[in-house]
C-alpha cells in the first residue's frame, strides 16, 4: 500500500545546529513529493518540492530536501536552525496516476528550537 | 490577490447541530480540496473537487457533505455535529491536472477553520 512515514514526531534542536527531518515513502513508481510547514494557528506553506530537474531541492528560508530513488526518501535538512524556524513540517506525497492529484501527508514533526 | 479564504475561523457547535464551513479561491484554479487535521495525524481529506461540477469522497468523508458552488466557492457541511468532529478544517486548491506545471503544481491552503463541538 502506498504510504508516508516521518520519522520522530518532535524533533528538538539547538539554535545554530542542523536540522534533519525524515519523511519516506512507500510506493513502487516515484512520486512527487513536497514538504510544507504550518507556524502555530496558520495554514499550510509550501517550503519545496521534488520536480524532477535535480535530486536536491532548495527550498524557502534555507531548507533543502534531498530525493533519493533507492531509499524512497525525501528528507529536509537546513544547515543552521533559527528560532524562527519553530513550527511543524509535513511531508505530502501525491502517488503516481490518476488525475486528481490528491496529496498523502504524513503525520508531522513538531521542530523545537532551543536558544 | 487573497488567495484561499476560509470563514468562519472559528466556531462552537452542540452535538447534532449543523454548519457550513466556506471556502473561496481566486486564483481561478480548478482542483479544490476538504481537511481535517487532528493532533498527531497529519491532514486527512475529506472531500475534493477536481474540477467544477464533480465532487468526490477522499479518506474521510463519513458525516460531511460537499458542494462545489462554482469554480470558485467549495462549502463544507456537516448535517449533525459530534464531538469526533472537533478538529481543524482546512481549504486547499490547485491548478487543474494537464495544465502548465501538471502534477508537480502544489496545493494552496487557507488558514483553517477550528471546529469544536460539545
Amino acid at each position: 500500500a502506498q504510504s508516508v512515514t516521518q520519522l520522530g514526531s518532535h524533533v528538538s534542536v539547538s539554535e545554530g545546529a542542523l536540522v534533519l527531518l525524515r519523511c519516506n515513502y512507500s510506493s513502487s513508481v516515484p512520486p512527487y513529493l513536497f514538504w510544507y510547514v504550518q507556524y502555530p494557528n496558520q495554514g499550510l506553506q509550501l517550503l519545496l518540492k521534488y520536480t524532477s530537474a535535480a535530486t536536491l531541492v532548495k527550498g524557502i528560508n534555507g531548507f533543502e530536501a534531498e530525493f533519493k530513488k533507492s531509499e524512497t526518501s525525501f528528507h529536509l535538512t537546513k544547515p543552521s536552525a533559527h528560532m524562527s524556524d519553530a513550527a511543524e513540517y509535513f511531508c505530502a506525497v501525491q502517488f503516481s496516476g490518476g488525475s486528481n492529484y490528491k496529496l498523502t501527508f504524513g503525520k508531522g514533526t513538531l521542530l523545537t528550537v532551543n536558544p | 490577490n487573497a488567495g484561499v479564504t476560509q470563514t468562519p475561523k472559528f466556531q462552537v457547535l452542540k452535538t447534532g447541530q449543523s454548519m457550513t464551513l466556506q471556502c473561496a479561491q481566486d486564483m481561478n484554479h480548478n482542483s479544490m480540496y476538504w481537511y481535517r487535521q487532528d493532533p498527531g495525524m497529519g491532514l486527512r481529506l475529506i472531500y475534493y473537487s477536481a474540477s467544477e461540477g464533480t465532487t468526490d469522497k477522499g479518506e474521510v468523508p463519513n458525516g460531511y457533505n460537499v458542494s462545489r458552488l462554482n469554480k470558485r466557492e467549495f462549502s463544507l457541511r456537516l448535517e449533525s455535529a459530534a464531538p469526533s468532529q472537533t478538529s481543524v478544517y482546512f481549504c486547499a486548491s490547485r491548478t487543474a491536472p494537464g495544465l502548465a506545471g501538471g502534477p508537480y503544481n502544489e496545493q494552496f491552503f487557507g488558514p483553517g477553520t477550528r471546529l469544536t463541538v460539545l
